[in-house]
């Protein structure tokens, strides 16, 4: 079946602006992932959406960064007035949780990548 | 919360050669140790995992073991092929959390 997508898979935006980066997750993936790649360095948690829950937001870096999650499926990371800093990769990636709290499979997307100027 | 070291950051090995990468963990209820390989341009796919009740784990040219009173855990590839050059990250979940922790990852170079 489908993997993760995500789109766009490159954008390019002015300081200041705002950007939309979107994620579709696994069909019947209830946990879903946020990830920031800065060249060259590991995975940075973002943010983490299981189910109905509230989304665990402790790895966004300030307040110009949310996300959101409709109807337990599409997620959109939104970033405000774009800095430069904030190039990277922004990757998802969505698990199952079938099983037991931290042990289920990652599967990730391609990533987007997001440039800053 | 978790702590992973990985190392080396950068490996580089001739065809045929086989490669260890390492990570250590600080979390003693850390239970699920998985191996992402992240090739260019292209999200990490998940190569093989461990869980805690066992001590090691293969397939075919790849294996993972585990030591749990040391904390750390090891990515093995035997035979390499060019095409295992990329990233490879390993991670931990602790017990009580639903967020795996990664490595800084290793860069895998393999020369034909």
């Amino acid at each position: 079946g489908a993997g993760v997508s995500q789109s766009p898979s490159n954008k390019v935006t002015e300081k200041g602006k705002d950007v939309e980066l979107r994620c579709d997750p696994i069909s019947g993936h209830t946990a879903l992932y946020w990830y920031r790649q800065s060249l060259g360095q590991g995975l940075e948690f973002l943010i983490y959406f299981q189910g109905n829950s509230a989304p665990d937001k402790s790895g966004l870096p300030s307040d110009r960064f949310s996300a959101e999650r409709t109807g337990g499926s599409v997620s959109t990371l939104t970033i405000q007035r774009t800095q430069q800093e904030d190039s990277a990769v922004y990757l998802c990636a969505s698990s199952p949780m079938a099983g037991q709290r931290g042990t289920d499979t990652q599967y990730f997307g391609p990533g987007t990548r997001l440039t800053v100027l | 919360g978790e702590n992973v070291e990985q190392h080396p950051s950068t490996l580089s090995v001739q065809e045929g050669d086989s490669a260890v990468i390492k990570c250590t963990y600080s979390d003693s209820a850390s239970n699920y140790f998985p191996w992402y390989k992240q090739e260019l341009g292209k999200g990490p796919q998940l190569i093989i995992d461990i869980r805690s009740n066992v001590g090691e784990k293969k397939d075919q040219r790849i294996a993972v073991t585990l030591n749990k009173t040391a904390k750390h855990f090891s990515l093995h590839i035997t035979e390499t092929q060019p095409e295992d050059s990329a990233v490879y990250f390993c991670a931990a979940s602790d017990g009580g959390s639903y967020i795996p922790t990664f490595g800084r990852g290793t860069s895998l170079i393999v020369h034909p």
